[in-house]
């Protein structure tokens, strides 16, 4: 596609329950991030995959939080017994590859709500 | 740990003037990339303008400008001839341009609205 493409828009949920956030990037961007944006609040980085490996996890707030990407393509972000706190704005990016020149396209977004 | 930090929440100016947007980083590194991406309603981050802290020249894009004092850590933002749809969020950002940490570091956003 033209841009990066997240889905759903908007997700509302009860607490505890677990949800999965969709991102689809640029067609050819090896490079893949995601990013938590709070209210009122700068972007707070989460994890970045180089093709389908993430090198580093140590951004992801808990260990109820999960991220994976499959060929080279689709990511997907997973929180599992959801809180109130994990309300927020979910930003994924991608860039055409894992160079810190390389500027970083973001989609519109995931604002999820917990109940 | 680098930090960033915009100091303005919020800020407005009328259609047409000129307004510069502050930053400040904090870093131990002598290369790295500053960026200044604008979020409108729409919550779609858009690159604005990037700088390279090896190249002394500072940037621009269009009606868009930045000041760039390395000694000073200082990454300013200069948009002339504000336009209606210049309205949006503004976010200064950091990468350093060594090792393998590939983290973009954000300020918290100063809130930029243009009047009519």
């Amino acid at each position: 596609g033209a841009g990066v493409s997240q889905s759903p828009s908007n997700k509302v949920t009860e607490k505890g329950k677990d949800v999965e956030l969709r991102c689809d990037p640029i067609s050819g961007h090896t490079a893949l991030y995601w990013y938590r944006q709070r209210l009122g609040q700068g972007l707070e980085f989460l994890i970045y995959f180089q093709g389908n490996s993430a090198p580093d996890k140590s951004g992801l707030p808990s260990d109820r939080f999960s991220a994976e990407r499959t060929g080279e393509s689709v990511s997907t972000l997973t929180i599992q017994r959801t809180q109130q706190e994990d309300s927020a704005v979910y930003l994924c990016a991608s860039s055409l590859g894992l160079a810190k020149n390389q500027p970083q396209h973001f989609g519109d977004g995931t604002r999820l709500s917990i109940l | 740990a680098q930090t960033v930090t915009q100091s303005q929440p919020e800020m407005s100016v009328q259609e047409a003037e000129t307004v510069t947007l502050s930053c400040t980083y904090d870093t131990s590194e002598n290369n790295y990339y500053l960026f200044w991406y604008k979020q409108p309603p729409s919550r779609q981050m858009i690159l604005v303008i990037r700088q390279e802290a090896y190249k002394q020249q500072n940037a621009t894009e269009n009606r868009f400008s930045v000041n760039f004092q390395k000694a000073a850590k200082s990454f300013s933002l200069k948009i002339s001839d504000s336009q209606l749809g210049d309205t949006a969020m503004y976010f200064c950002a950091f990468i350093s341009s060594g090792g393998s940490n590939y983290k973009l570091t954000f300020g918290k956003g100063t809130l930029l609205t243009v009047n009519p």
